[in-house]
C-alpha cells in the first residue's frame, strides 16, 4: 500500500527566510508525487508534481521539488518565503502508469506560519 | 468560472439523520473523488469515480455512500451518520483521473451529534 509521512506537523520561518518541507513516500514502483497548498478556508491548489524525467521539478508560486529516489522523498523548497505563503502543505503519491487512476493518498500536512 | 460546487458549506445533523451532501463540477471532469480532513490526519479518500455509474472505494469508505448518475455530479451519501463522521470534507475532480491536477471544492464542514 502506498503511504505519505510529512514528518514536520509546524513549521516557522521569518519573511524572506529559504523553506524547505519534508515528505518521504512509501510506493513499490515509481510514484507520482504532488505537492498541494490549501490555504485558510479553502479547497486545496497543485502546487507542482513528478512524473518522470527531470527530478528537479518547478511549480508556481516560486515553488521547486526535488525527488530522491533512493532516499524515497520528494521535499518542497523555496529560497525566500513571502507572508503570503503561510497555509498548510500537503504531500501527496499516485500510481504511475498513466493519468487514468483513481488512489491518491495524501500525507498529514505540514503548516507553514511566516513571521514578519 | 470553472469550479467544483458543494453544497452545502456547513452542516450540523444528530445520529442517524440521512444526509446528503451535494458536488457538483462544470469542467466536463470525468474524475470526481471525495476526500475528509481530519487534524493531524491529512486527506483521506473516501469514494472516487473514473466515469458516469464508475465508483470504487477509497481508503476510508465505511459508513459512506457515493452515486455518479451523471457526469457533473457526485452526491456523498451518509445513510445513518455517527459522531466519527464528524469532518471537514472535500469533493474534488480532474480530467481524467487523480494523476491530473485535481481542482478541490471550498468543502463542507459536517458535526453529527
Amino acid at each position: 500500500a502506498q503511504s505519505v509521512t510529512q514528518p514536520d506537523i509546524h513549521i516557522t520561518v521569518s519573511e524572506g527566510a529559504s523553506l524547505e518541507l519534508r515528505c518521504n513516500y512509501s510506493y513499490g514502483a515509481t510514484p507520482y508525487l504532488f505537492w498541494y497548498v490549501q490555504s485558510p478556508g479553502q479547497g486545496l491548489q497543485l502546487l507542482l508534481k513528478y512524473f518522470s524525467g527531470d527530478t528537479l521539478v518547478q511549480g508556481i508560486k516560486g515553488f521547486e521539488a526535488e525527488f530522491k529516489r533512493s532516499q524515497s522523498s520528494f521535499n518542497l523548497r523555496k529560497p525566500s518565503v513571502h507572508w503570503s505563503d503561510a497555509a498548510e502543505y500537503f504531500c501527496a503519491v499516485g500510481r504511475a502508469g498513466g493519468t487514468s487512476y483513481g488512489k491518491l493518498t495524501f500525507g498529514q500536512g505540514t503548516i507553514l506560519t511566516v513571521h514578519p | 468560472e470553472a469550479q467544483v460546487t458543494q453544497n452545502p458549506r456547513y452542516l450540523i445533523t444528530v445520529t442517524g439523520k440521512k444526509l446528503t451532501v451535494t458536488c457538483s463540477q462544470n469542467m466536463n471532469h470525468e474524475y470526481m473523488s471525495w476526500y475528509r480532513q481530519d487534524p493531524g490526519l491529512g486527506l483521506r479518500q473516501i469514494y472516487y469515480s473514473m466515469n458516469v455509474e464508475v465508483t470504487d472505494k477509497g481508503d476510508v469508505p465505511e459508513g459512506y455512500k457515493v452515486s455518479r448518475k451523471e457526469k457533473r455530479n457526485f452526491p456523498l451519501i451518509l445513510e445513518s451518520p455517527s459522531p466519527n463522521q464528524t469532518s471537514l470534507y472535500f469533493c474534488a475532480s480532474s480530467l481524467d483521473g487523480s494523476n491530473s491536477p485535481l481542482h478541490f471544492g471550498n468543502g463542507t464542514r459536517l458535526t453529527v451529534t
